[in-house]
């Protein structure tokens, strides 16, 4: 079965740029989305297409998808910005997801 | 707005049984597939089903094939989660979420309920 690997955690000063990586065999030829979860709230998309920002998204909300890694980056990070994200991905008609990173704001 | 209500969750002894249900509202139901994913106590998310937007397709994960069964009521919008043979590692919090597809053949879940727990004990 398809398998996608994401950094545990991550820690990043304010105001500073965060790149989350999702890694999976040929995932380039793939199309990526990505999840934030706040604790105690359902995830959140907030990018699809590898790119694509949903209505609502702000702006320094980025995304990227090339050979075996995808990257999710923001940039100015805000305190608001800390949470789990998740990469997903189809197998066929399966939903794979990463194991997600928590982004830490410090 | 595009709302996703999740409900059936509660506490059940190994073995037993239970049925979710998410209701939808505010979208032409019957146009989208739709998926639950759950997520275990500090873990990452799972998906565990999903089905076609007439109910003819359903795909499901490894760990709860032959046990769970998806469904779906388009005349009543809703979806359903019948999950049987309920083990200790089934206990999570349940998420509905509607699956998007483009005419790029790009799909993601673009909305989600607000989830029900499920502890098998």
């Amino acid at each position: 079965s398809y398998e996608l690997t994401q950094p545990p955690s991550l820690s990043v000063s304010p105001g500073q740029t965060a790149r989350i990586t999702c890694s999976g065999e040929n995932l380039g030829v793939k199309y990526v989305s990505w999840y934030q979860q706040r604790p105690g709230q359902s995830p959140l998309l907030v990018m699809h297409q590898d790119k694509k920002r949903p209505s609502g998204i702000p702006e320094r909300f980025s995304g990227s998808n090339s050979g075996n890694t995808a990257t999710l980056t923001i940039a100015g990070t805000q305190a608001m910005d800390e949470a789990d994200y998740y990469c997903q991905a189809w197998d066929s008609n399966s939903v794979v997801f990463g194991g997600g990173t928590q982004v830490t704001v410090l | 707005q595009v709302q996703l209500v999740d409900s059936g969750g509660g506490v059940v002894q190994p073995g037993r049984s239970l049925r979710l249900s998410c209701t939808a509202s505010e979208f032409t139901f019957s146009s989208y597939s739709m998926h639950w994913v759950r997520q275990g106590p500090g873990k990452g998310l799972e998906w565990v089903a999903g089905i076609s937007h007439d109910g003819t397709n359903k795909d499901y994960a490894d760990s709860v094939k032959g046990r769970f069964s998806i469904s779906r009521d388009n005349d009543n919008n809703m979806v359903y989660l019948q999950m049987s043979g309920l083990r200790g590692e089934d206990s999570a919090v349940y998420y509905c979420a509607r699956e998007e597809a483009e005419l790029s053949k790009s799909r993601y879940l673009d909305y989600w309920g607000q989830g029900t727990l499920v502890t098998v004990s």
